[in-house]
């Protein structure tokens, strides 16, 4: 089992639905980063959460540290989010354990 | 300011090959981070540098691999001779030093062994 589990793995929607990417993790850790990933591109980072809820434009991320549990939210989904989704965890020796990826298509 | 830059973004090379990659990180970011994505799998971290020091270089898969950082500034990544299972996205990132710092990702390197 790894340390990080996403799901789904896959997430189909249409354009305009309300999109739920869930992280849960085994480890005690010092932040959660949520990372997104267009096809043959990089990687971006979208959130560095430690505790709390974060809000950025349309996507919102929050943790539970108590659950180790972590969710990112994308309301108003458009095709342009279309995307891998990673959660990936940081230890205290900085080193970042990742998930797996949930790859969101968002149909027009 | 520029990002993480990293080369080349695409290596397509003979098993039995050296290939090396090269990260560039932030200006000022003494951590820099290896990490590798291989087909179907999660990323893995490989190892990191702080200045030009290696903290952690648990993830590195054997003594094929070789990472410098010489004067602390850019790294480089050499596999020598590269194998089959050596394909895969290589990334790097970098942050500053504390505790709860952003990463910044770079494009990743495909590489590709035949």
């Amino acid at each position: 089992k790894n340390e990080v589990e996403q799901s789904p793995q896959n997430l189909t929607a249409q354009e305009g639905e309300f999109i739920t990417i869930n992280c849960s993790y085994s480890v005690g850790i010092s932040a959660l980063h949520w990372l997104q990933q267009h096809p043959g591109g990089g990687i971006v980072s979208l959130f560095m959460l430690s505790s709390g809820k974060k809000k950025h434009g349309r996507l919102i991320a929050t943790i539970n540290i108590q659950e180790k549990h972590s969710s990112l939210h994308i309301t108003a989904s458009h095709p342009r989010d279309s995307a891998v989704y990673i959660c990936a965890v940081r230890g205290s020796n900085y080193k970042l354990t990742f998930g797996k990826g949930t790859l969101l298509t968002v149909n027009p | 300011e520029a990002g993480v830059t990293q080369f080349p973004s695409h290596s397509v090379i003979e098993k039995g090959q050296t290939v090396t990659l090269r990260c560039d990180p932030i200006s000022g970011h003494d951590n820099l981070y290896w990490y590798r994505r291989v087909m179907g799998k999660e990323i893995k971290f490989l190892l990191h540098f702080v200045k030009e020091s290696k903290q952690d270089e648990s993830g590195m898969p054997n003594n094929r691999f070789l990472a410098e950082r010489t004067g602390g500034t850019y790294s480089t990544l050499k596999v020598q001779p590269a194998e089959l299972e050596d394909s895969g996205v290589y990334f790097c990132a970098s942050s500053l030093l504390g505790s709860n710092t952003e990463a910044f990702f770079g494009q990743g390197t495909r590489l590709t062994v035949v």
